[in-house]
């Protein structure tokens, strides 16, 4: 079946280095890929999106791209700080008899050490 | 977000219990999702619904029931069926579940449910 792999689990990184998320999607009709930030406990919450016809997009310093062909989206998130510890997830739309969802992967726990 | 609640934030149940969490949204939007989460886990969904009185399973559907009476409500039950229902359980809502560029979904506050 379709699904979402995430790696890494954890990632810690010193405050002020740049942090990678890389995802990989088995379903090549997939068109949407959101990233979200969940802090503990709380609600997990949009932080970035890229649909299939863009190779990358940014926002201050949160960038996602995507490789179509090698079915991968990464998240790069530079300068980080402290308030940017979370776990990230990453989710590939996917389309199913005319009816369209997400599939998740299984979060990356992001630690910035100040 | 804002515009979805869940209610309550915290609910507990003695086994063999049906209990019902409820998911509102004033948002006007069409397509509605449950997802559970477990610890160090991603999100599983387990049903959702694209339009009013339509709904359909998603990849843990067993010992869960939902109906889409209205196009604001999507309360889920946890059946007694469901042997090992503590979790963290997210509603979503999106403007609409068609695949159309406005399909980003956005989470409620979340249910904690704890078996007693």
């Amino acid at each position: 079946g379709e699904n979402v792999e995430q790696h890494p689990s954890t990632l810690s990184v010193q405050e002020g280095d740049s942090a990678v998320i890389k995802c990989t999607y088995s379903d090549s009709a997939s068109n949407y890929f959101p990233w979200y930030k969940q802090e503990l406990g709380k609600r997990p919450q949009l932080i970035i999106d890229i649909r299939s016809n863009v190779g990358e997009k940014k926002d201050q310093r949160i960038a996602v791209t995507l490789n179509k062909t090698a079915k991968h989206f990464s998240l790069h998130i530079t300068e980080t700080q402290p308030e940017d510890s979370a776990v990230y997830f990453c989710a590939a739309s996917i389309t199913t008899s005319g009816t369209y969802k997400y599939i998740f992967g299984t979060g990356t726990r992001l630690k910035v050490l100040a | 977000d804002g515009g979805i609640t869940q209610s309550p934030k915290y609910l507990f149940r003695k086994e063999g219990q049906n209990v019902t969490l409820s998911c509102e949204q004033n948002l006007n939007h069409d397509a509605m999702y449950w997802y559970r989460q477990d610890p160090g886990q991603g999100l599983r969904l387990i049903y959702y619904s694209q339009i009013v009185n339509d709904f359909q399973k998603g990849d843990i559907a067993e010992g869960y029931s939902v109906s889409r009476e209205k196009k604001e409500s999507f309360p889920l039950t946890v059946t007694s069926a469901q042997k090992n229902p503590t979790a963290f359980y997210l509603c979503a809502s999106s403007i609409s579940g068609r695949g159309w560029s406005t399909d980003t979904q956005y989470f409620g506050p979340g249910t904690r449910l704890t078996v007693l």
